[in-house]
């Protein structure tokens, strides 16, 4: 079975400064890989995903993730963070080829972000 | 808009009452789910389905029961609700291919 391991609970940077956030995943075989943003009292909105391919994926307001098959990470990263990027991350692992297509969700990584 | 809808949005239910929480999607997807969400533990598995008659168990199954007669729809159902239960739940399909399509989610209150 999947799973997904956000080692930060919280996370502070000041704003403009640039941001990285650890997703590290375990699965068998090759994983589906997702990051999500959810504002606080809001749903979850999709940042970027990785299926194949270039293992360096560009996703929207300005993120980016690169999946590093020997480390088993999926890190999220963002040159320069504004205000309005504070919210909770998530981390996530499909299983699109076992029973269930199971989407497993890491436990997330709240961002602030002081000016 | 095509997409994922929960209903209700927010709701307030006494100890040992029940209720359903119905999710809807138009985009003729295969699997849905149904998650919890709890502060500091992400998102957790409660059942899902593959398809129109099926459901099967997640991560955190107990005090939970499901319904897919319909393609389109999956209910959760909580048939005698805890404070435990207390949580905002998250609906979301999939073809399987292109990601998963999440609704804006259900606050729900166990008092």
């Amino acid at each position: 079975a999947q799973s997904v391991t956000q080692p930060d609970i919280h996370i502070t940077v000041s704003e403009g400064a640039s941001l990285e956030l650890r997703c590290n995943y375990s699965y068998g075989a090759t994983p589906y890989l997702f990051w999500y943003v959810q504002s606080p009292g809001q749903g979850l909105q999709l940042l970027l995903k990785y299926f194949s391919g270039d293992t360096l994926v560009q996703g929207i307001k300005g993120f980016e993730a690169e999946f590093k098959r020997s480390q088993s990470s999926f890190n999220l990263r963002k040159p320069s963070v504004h205000w309005s990027d504070a919210a909770e991350y998530f981390c996530a692992v499909g299983a699109f080829r076992e029973y269930g297509n199971k989407l497993v969700f890491g436990a997330g990584t709240i961002l602030r972000v002081k000016s | 808009n095509a997409g994922v809808t929960q209903t209700p949005k927010f709701r307030v239910l006494k100890t040992g009452q029940s209720m359903t929480l119905l999710c809807a999607q138009d985009m003729n997807h295969e699997y849905m789910y149904w998650y919890r969400q709890d502060p500091g533990m992400g998102l957790r598995l409660i059942h899902y389905s593959v398809g129109e008659g099926t459901t099967a168990k997640g991560e955190v199954p107990d005090g939970y029961n499901v319904s897919r007669l319909k393609k389109q729809n999956f209910l959760l159902g909580l048939e005698s609700a805890a404070p435990s239960q207390t949580s905002v739940y998250f609906c979301a399909s999939t073809s399987g291919v292109l990601g998963y399509t999440f609704g804006s989610g259900t606050r729900l209150t166990v008092v």
